[in-house]
């Protein structure tokens, strides 16, 4: 699997858009990008994934270059409950003997929402 | 939404004892996975199991067995508990058997301490 790249942190005013990068310029064809979140002492969250085009839902946006060698998750109206480290992962849908089951985090961005 | 539960938040156990961590999901997943979170180290693949009664080793299997005997529920088994398995436990599922850009869906985990 590709690795990527965030920002160590970020901070965030609430009620404003928060938009965290992420680059993963050896992605290959048939990798999708992942977005988790984790807030402390939970587990890891789902927030969205996509291929190539742009996704949306009812929690964030994910922007995908055109070149897919990077990518911005978008939380357009941040609350305080968007604290947290969030995640960005890039893994293959290709079914081979080492990817089963293969998913692993990185060290994340911490975003912290400021009232 | 997708619900998977793990038994317990926290819990404490002694050295040489036999462990057992309990996980049920609700949404009739074919995929089940077992990580460990450890600080600097992200999650680590124990286990997965892509069916009932069928599990593989992921990259960490040393001192630990899964048992799937239904297709909602996956047990994360320590034969014999050591003070490294100190860790918190994350269970995670997964639709789509063979569809592997279907996301997974963590628990809350369990904080598990060996004493």
């Amino acid at each position: 699997d590709a690795k990527t790249t965030q920002p160590p942190s970020m901070d965030c005013a609430e009620g404003r858009a928060a938009n965290l990068p992420c680059n993963h310029s050896t992605i290959s064809g048939n990798e999708y990008v992942y977005w988790y979140r984790q807030i402390h002492s939970q587990g890891p969250q789902y927030i969205i994934h996509g291929l190539k085009n742009n996704e949306t839902n009812e929690m964030a946006s994910l922007i995908i270059t055109e070149d897919r060698k990077s990518s911005t998750l978008i939380l357009p109206h941040a609350t305080l409950r968007d604290t947290a480290v969030y995640y960005c992962i890039v893994r293959s849908s290709r079914m081979t003997t080492d990817s089963w089951g293969k998913f692993q985090f990185g060290a994340g961005t911490q975003v912290v929402v400021t009232p | 939404d997708v619900k998977v539960t793990q038994s317990s938040r926290y819990l404490v156990k002694r050295t040489g004892e036999k462990v057992f961590l309990e996980c049920v999901q609700d949404m009739d997943h074919e995929n089940m996975f077992w990580y460990r979170q450890d600080p600097g180290l992200g999650l680590r693949l124990i286990y997965f199991s892509y069916d009932v009664k069928m599990k593989e080793k992921g990259y960490i299997p040393e001192g630990y067995s899964v048992s799937r005997e239904k297709k909602e529920r996956f047990s994360l088994i320590l034969e014999s508990a050591s003070t490294n398995q100190t860790s918190m436990y994350l269970c995670a599922s997964k639709f789509g058997g063979t569809i592997w850009n279907q996301p997974q869906h963590f628990g809350d985990g369990t904080r598990l301490s060996i004493l």
